[in-house]
């Protein structure tokens, strides 16, 4: 079964510090998502990208984040000079439309920790 | 008011008991719902969607009132293997498929 892809699976990094989140959707989808889940709390939606720009993003994605899509397979979420409140699970997903009903797949997780 | 309310338990129910979740969402123009399932510390996994007829998948049963901005799940003859958090999710509409999440309601089933 396809399935979406995240690497690492867990990153730490000192503050300050840029990282690169990668992930690889579902081959054959058109969307692509980033959303996080800080520890205890609710799963927030960053930002959705499509055709090559982003096409939504929520008010957590200030100018700290950028995401982009480099070759025809990967999908990188950026997070530069990290704060100690970036700390979060982030998800990938995909989803092959973006029709109300379309089903979104989850990537299994990138744990970050900013020490 | 938060754009999509469950409570947040913990459920603790024997097995084969029956538990329902309650969830409510504030934007009235949101097009499509769901639950999903996400075991500790993983992805959210869709468990199903939610139409306005209700609908059942085995042991779950789903429901939505517009009217009422509400949605449930129904779980039937719970197993230890349903253990896990609930998560009320609405897609914001608006297109590019948006979805908004509760902050989930967890369920502990014990033997």
């Amino acid at each position: 079964e396809p399935e979406v892809t995240q690497t690492p699976s867990h990153q730490v990094t000192q503050m300050g510090q840029e990282v690169i989140l990668r992930c690889v959707p579902i081959s054959n989808h058109l969307y692509f998502y980033w959303y996080r889940q800080i520890l205890g709390q609710k799963v927030e939606f960053l930002v959705s990208f499509y055709n090559n720009e982003i096409s939504e993003k929520s008010e957590i994605f200030d100018d700290q984040f950028s995401v982009e899509r480099p070759d025809g397979s990967n999908f990188t979420l950026k997070i530069r000079s990290t704060k100690l409140e970036d700390s979060a699970m982030y998800f990938c997903a995909s989803s092959d439309g973006a029709a109300w009903d379309t089903e979104a797949f989850f990537g299994q997780g990138t744990r970050l920790t900013v020490v | 008011r938060k754009e999509v309310e469950q409570d947040p338990g913990p459920f603790n129910v024997p097995e084969g008991a029956t538990v329902a979740f309650n969830c409510t969402y504030s934007n009235s123009a949101s097009q499509s719902f769901f639950w999903y399932r996400q075991d500790c510390r993983k992805e959210p996994k869709l468990l199903m969607s939610v139409y306005s007829s209700g609908n059942e998948d085995g042991r779950f049963t789903a429901q939505l009132n517009r009217a009422s901005q509400y949605i449930s799940l129904l779980i039937r003859d719970s197993k230890l293997s349903d253990s896990a958090t609930y998560l009320c999710v609405v897609n914001a509409g608006g297109g590019y498929n948006k979805l908004i999440f509760g902050a989930g309601t967890r369920l502990a089933v014990h033997p």
